[in-house]
């Protein structure tokens, strides 16, 4: 069966850039969605179609899906963006989520 | 604007069933698919089902099939999640999350708060 790896966690330092992988056999085939999910709170959708952003999402959220790996980055991390990041994928009309990597800014 | 509001969640026992329902307003209901997604405590994001806009495709996670059903009344702007033979495996938030499109693919763009469902005897 498909399957979405991410790492477990990303520490990054305020300012700075943030960059989450995602990884599942030829990925770029696929679209890519991720979400933003804080501490209890419901997930909320960054990037969807890859790279786009729904209204609302901050532009230092940015997507980008090439071969078995997509990424999702944070440019000029705030402490706001502290959160747990899922990716997201179809595969045979069913939902695939990565396993969520916790993002830390400090 | 965009509401969902779940509801139905619970304590139940082992091999007992519970439905859960979610109340959607602030746009039209009827045009897009619905999923239902869990998270256990502690633990990540897991989708259980998908229907598509006019109730004629669903679709489960091998975790939940055959013994959940995904359901939608589009006169009542309202979705269902049947859970029958549950396990304590099942035990979990579930939220209910509007599809961006009208059957499968595409994102999640809208999320309920999320219903806890506790299976324990």
């Amino acid at each position: 069966s498909y399957e979405l790896t991410q790492p477990p966690s990303v520490s990054v330092s305020p300012g700075q850039t943030a960059s989450i992988p995602c990884s599942g056999d030829k990925l770029g085939d696929k679209y890519v969605y991720w979400y933003q999910q804080k501490p209890g709170q419901s997930p909320m959708l960054v990037i969807y179609q890859d790279f786009k952003r729904p209204s609302g999402i901050p532009e230092r959220f940015s997507g980008s899906n090439s071969g078995n790996t997509a990424t999702l980055t944070i440019s000029g991390t705030q402490a706001m963006d502290e959160a747990d990041y899922y990716c997201q994928a179809w595969d045979s009309n069913t939902v695939l989520f990565g396993g969520g990597t916790k993002l830390t800014v400090v | 604007q965009v509401q969902l509001v779940e509801s139905g969640g619970g304590v139940v026992q082992p091999g007992r069933s519970l439905r859960l329902s979610c109340a959607a307003s602030g746009f039209t209901f009827s045009s897009y698919g619905f999923h239902w997604v869990r998270q256990a405590p502690g633990k990540g994001l897991e989708w259980v089902a998908i229907v598509s806009y006019d109730e004629s495709k669903k679709y489960y996670a091998d975790s939940v099939k055959g013994r959940f059903t995904i359901s939608r009344d589009n006169s009542k702007n309202t979705l269902y999640l049947q859970m029958n033979s549950l396990r304590p495996e099942d035990t979990a938030v579930y939220y209910c999350a509007k599809g961006l499109k009208p059957v499968t693919g595409g994102g999640l763009d809208y999320w309920g708060q999320g219903t806890l469902v506790t299976v324990s005897s």
